[in-house]
């Protein structure tokens, strides 16, 4: 089972609002990262989670605050965002050494208004 | 240049033909290399690792070139379904947790 799940599937906030994106995997990987992609564009790495510690932030705004409650579960908890937030947040997880293959979930399609 | 280089395209090829993707990278020390597809408004998904020695799974064939800093990805007998963008994602050494993506090259298979 290669399988990482996120929730919701598409959000639509408005710049005041607070939000939360969430991400899941039963693969016992034990990194995990968020990613924001925009239309035609590489995914671009924002955060990395090793062994449930933040290992790596990639200078993202404090509008944006990566949470890892435990080995199966990371978060992603939004507020006051732009409208130029808008954008595909993808969740992948890795086994453990930062470069194993990546399995990416399906992704939340982000609308700030 | 940098650090991680790919034809955009597309490319446009008939059902059953043999089209091949390169992607180059800069940094000399990069160690681990793979192949993702990525259909409109879905989530990467892995296609191949790319090892030393190559690495084939039915069609596809890939193929690292450590002298001339590239790896390349081969497809024979497109399908339609072969149709989406092709990522190549390169690691630096020493175990770094930070990718890099390549712009990505999309194909295009028509009957």
């Amino acid at each position: 089972d290669t399988e990482v799940t996120q929730t919701p599937k598409h959000l639509v906030m408005g710049m005041t609002n607070k939000k939360s994106l969430k991400c899941e995997q039963h693969m016992g990987h034990r990194a995990m990262y968020w990613y924001k992609q925009k239309a035609k564009k590489p995914p671009e790495l924002m955060f990395v989670y090793s062994y449930e510690k933040l290992s790596i932030n990639e200078s993202v705004p404090s509008r944006f605050s990566p949470e890892c409650p435990n080995s199966s579960l990371l978060n992603l908890h939004l507020h006051a965002l732009q409208p130029e937030d808008s954008a595909l947040y993808l969740c992948a997880s890795s086994q453990e050494d930062g470069s194993d293959e990546q399995y990416f979930g399906p992704g939340t399609r982000l609308t700030v208004t | 240049r940098k650090e991680v280089e790919q034809d955009p395209g597309p490319f446009n090829v008939p059902e059953g033909a043999t089209v091949a993707f390169n992607c180059t990278y800069s940094n000399s020390a990069s160690q681990s290399f793979f192949w993702y597809r990525q259909d409109c408004r879905k989530e990467p998904k892995l296609l191949m690792s790319v090892y030393s020695s190559g690495n084939e799974d039915g069609r596809f064939t890939a193929q690292l070139n450590r002298a001339s800093q590239y790896i390349s990805l081969l497809i024979r007998d497109s399908k339609l379904s072969d149709s989406a963008t092709y990522l190549c994602v390169v690691f630096p050494a020493g175990g770094s947790y930070i990718p890099t993506f390549g712009r990505g090259t999309s194909l295009i298979v028509h009957p």
